[in-house]
């Protein structure tokens, strides 16, 4: 069964350094999705993703945040300059235009 | 404003006993409601999907129900299993041009042999 993948699983970084996250979503979808959770805490959505462009973002995805889809395959989220309340898990998910989102397995990411 | 509630926010249950886990929505227009299960460091697993007019949905050993009259769905499972022990997750999912996942705080679940 096809299924979104993440890399790295585990990132550490020093505060003020730029993270790249990956995912490739399932073939076949159109939507993609980045969601952040901190640990403890519920799971946030961050920003949609539709034909090469933003298609909705939440008041987290300030202007440190950036997304690309720089190839057919690979769905990025770029965090500029990391603060420490950066750290948390973050997930994509992909989907085909429904309802239905699949996650990836998550990218912990900790910034000391 | 939109928000998932769910309770308890934590339960301990001896392997083989049944459990049922709270959510309580306030979210419009409903599209349908998401029980997902979510394992320590990993991303969440959809376990049921109820739509409006869903009252009960089964899926194994977990069975899900909706009252869209007083926005609560709960989740039993039964004959618990070392295994079960992970996060449950409820989330409403909304529409507003796209469809929105709207995800509550979690039930932290923990089975006991």
């Amino acid at each position: 069964e096809p299924e979104v993948t993440q890399t790295p699983s585990h990132q550490v970084t020093q505060m003020g350094q730029e993270v790249i996250l990956r995912c490739v979503p399932i073939s076949n979808h159109l939507y993609f999705y980045w969601y952040r959770q901190i640990l403890g805490q519920k799971v946030e959505f961050l920003v949609s993703f539709y034909n090469n462009e933003i298609s909705e973002k939440s008041e987290i995805f300030d202007d440190q945040f950036s997304v690309e889809r720089p190839d057919g395959s690979n769905f990025t989220l770029k965090i500029r300059s990391t603060k420490l309340e950066d750290s948390a898990m973050y997930f994509c998910a992909s989907s085909e235009g429904g309802e239905t989102q699949y996650f990836g397995p998550g990218t912990r990411l900790l910034v000391l | 404003k939109n928000q998932v509630e769910q309770s308890p926010q934590s339960l301990i249950i001896l392997e083989g006993k049944n459990c049922t886990l709270q959510c309580n929505y306030t979210v419009s227009p409903f599209s349908n409601l998401r029980w997902y299960k979510q394992d320590t460091g990993r991303g969440p697993v959809s376990l049921t999907i109820m739509t409006f007019s869903e009252n009960t949905k089964s899926n194994g050993r977990y069975t899900a129900t909706l009252d869209a009259d007083t926005k609560q769905s709960s989740l039993h499972i039964t004959a618990s299993q070392l295994s079960d022990s992970a996060s449950y997750i409820c989330v409403v999912i909304f529409t507003s041009g796209t469809y929105k996942y709207i995800f509550g705080t979690g039930t932290r679940l923990k089975v006991l042999a």
